[in-house]
């Protein structure tokens, strides 16, 4: 079975890092580009990151950049959004996300993790 | 860029919806949609603006013309009562969702 978990949620003071994780099973994982989108409470959907098959190459939305990094482990099958200096406003369910191969549709998605960002 | 979305759309079963999505990109990047029910993660129904993944009914369809791109969904049932968002790609390397629309089955 295709599947995505995602892991690594939880309370954060603004100003502080986690590193939230995405392990994949089911398909070749080091042939796809992965993503991360996320959700606030009540909200609409809201791209966050992407990275190639290779790890060679990531993109940021501009709300994101310079704070959060992004990494992976094909031999792991997994992949790491590193967020930084978190705000308030980064509060969300963070989502997994396959990129299809030969698109740019979000194919197959994890159930997500929840960050908070509270003091 | 924006891809503007109506909020919600009301349709009694058995009719069709049809949720627009606009935006200048859309005339020359794909759209795709996704349901999203609550509590639970999007599911891609529509991609390159009008092929259907497998496992999704054939009352879901979609359609392109020009800055608007059309998710209709043919003898809606309960079961379609979601929310629903387009989403394209710029030639940066960057990705976009639309604002949503909440699909009521009266």
């Amino acid at each position: 079975e295709v599947q995505l978990v995602e892991s690594g949620g939880g309370l954060v003071q603004p100003g502080g890092s986690l590193r939230l994780s995405c392990e994949a099973s089911g398909f070749p994982f080091s042939r796809f580009w992965m993503h991360w989108v996320r959700q606030a409470p009540g909200q609409g959907l809201v791209w966050v990151s992407r990275i190639e098959s290779d790890g060679s190459s990531t993109n940021f939305a501009d709300s994101v950049k310079g704070r959060f990094t992004l990494s992976r482990d094909n031999a792991k099958n997994t992949v790491f959004l590193h967020m930084n200096s978190l705000r308030v406003e980064d509060t969300a369910v963070y989502y997994c996300v396959r990129a299809a191969r030969t698109s740019d549709a979000f194919d197959i998605w994890g159930q997500g993790t929840t960050v908070t960002v509270s003091s | 860029y924006d891809l503007t979305q109506p909020p919600s759309l009301s349709v009694s079963p058995g009719q069709t919806a049809r949720i627009t999505c606009s935006g200048d990109a859309l005339s020359k990047q794909y759209s795709y949609w996704y349901q999203q029910k609550p509590g639970q993660a999007p599911v891609l129904v529509i991609y390159e603006d009008a092929k259907r993944p497998s496992g999704i009914p054939e009352r879901f369809s979609g359609s392109s013309s020009g800055t608007t791109v059309t998710l209709t969904i043919s003898g809606v049932q309960a079961e379609d009562e979601a929310d629903y968002y387009c989403q394209s790609a710029d030639n940066s390397g960057s990705y976009f969702f639309g604002t949503g629309t909440t699909v009521t089955v009266l």
